[in-house]
């Protein structure tokens, strides 16, 4: 069975840009969630969404949006892009909404995105 | 400040040495992941703990967490270059309202042959 695909792997954007990042789940898999990771630091959460509403919202600007298809893949959008938001992008899918359902969020590669 | 904290940051060890890295969490956790992630990869699941006291294992990693839940290790037996990369352990602190997981920096793990 795939894995979490994400597209594109790697983008490339200018200031004031918008973007738009993709993400499929693993088959059967309801929830997608969303992490920014800057070099050297740990993802951070940005955006939780199951059965196409949102669960959780981290510590982002209004800039970020997302959103949860019927078929349960997911966009994460970026405007007004600025130099701060060059980072590798992880999507990430469980079977279930809550950490309580004993199954583990697996991670996708990631789009590496880059704001020049 | 940061509250989740792993130790060390950085790690060297000879291939065939046992290593421990640590994560400590300034709240209770209701659930503790850690994952491996290659430079510039996505994160690998490793392993669950959502038990005080719990220990699991897959092949030589072991994994713990402490009686009051907020602290766990990972343990490394015999170590082998194809463990070298970068160790992240992630905190559940929503007690089931939702999915978010709190990561720490990572602990960067080199394995000299």
């Amino acid at each position: 069975d795939a894995g979490v695909t994400q597209s594109p792997t790697h983008l490339i954007k200018t200031r004031g840009q918008h973007v738009t990042l993709r993400c499929s789940p693993i088959s059967g898999h309801k929830s997608v969630s969303w992490y920014q990771q800057v070099l050297g630091q740990g993802p951070q959460f940005i955006f939780q969404y199951y059965e196409k509403e949102e669960r959780g919202r981290g510590n982002f600007p209004d800039r970020f949006s997302a959103r949860q298809f019927p078929n349960y893949s997911s966009e994460l959008n970026v405007n007004a892009l600025l130099l701060g938001d060059s980072a590798l992008y992880l999507c990430a899918s469980s079977l279930h909404g809550t950490a309580y359902s004993n199954q583990p969020q697996h991670f996708g590669d990631g789009t590496r995105l880059s704001i020049l | 400040s940061q509250e989740l904290e792993q130790s060390p940051q950085s790690l060297i060890v000879q291939e065939g040495k046992n290593l421990t890295i640590n994560c400590t969490s300034s709240k209770t956790l209701y659930g503790l992941y850690w994952y491996k992630q290659k430079y510039g990869e996505g994160l690998i699941f490793l392993m669950m703990l959502q038990k005080g006291g719990e220990e699991k294992s897959h092949e030589k990693i072991t994994a713990k967490l402490d009686e009051k839940k907020q602290q766990s290790s990972l343990h490394i037996t015999a170590s082998q270059p194809s463990h070298a990369g970068i160790y992240l352990c992630g905190a559940d602190w929503s007690g089931g309202s939702n999915y978010k997981l709190t990561f720490g920096k990572g602990t960067l793990l080199t394995v000299n042959p």
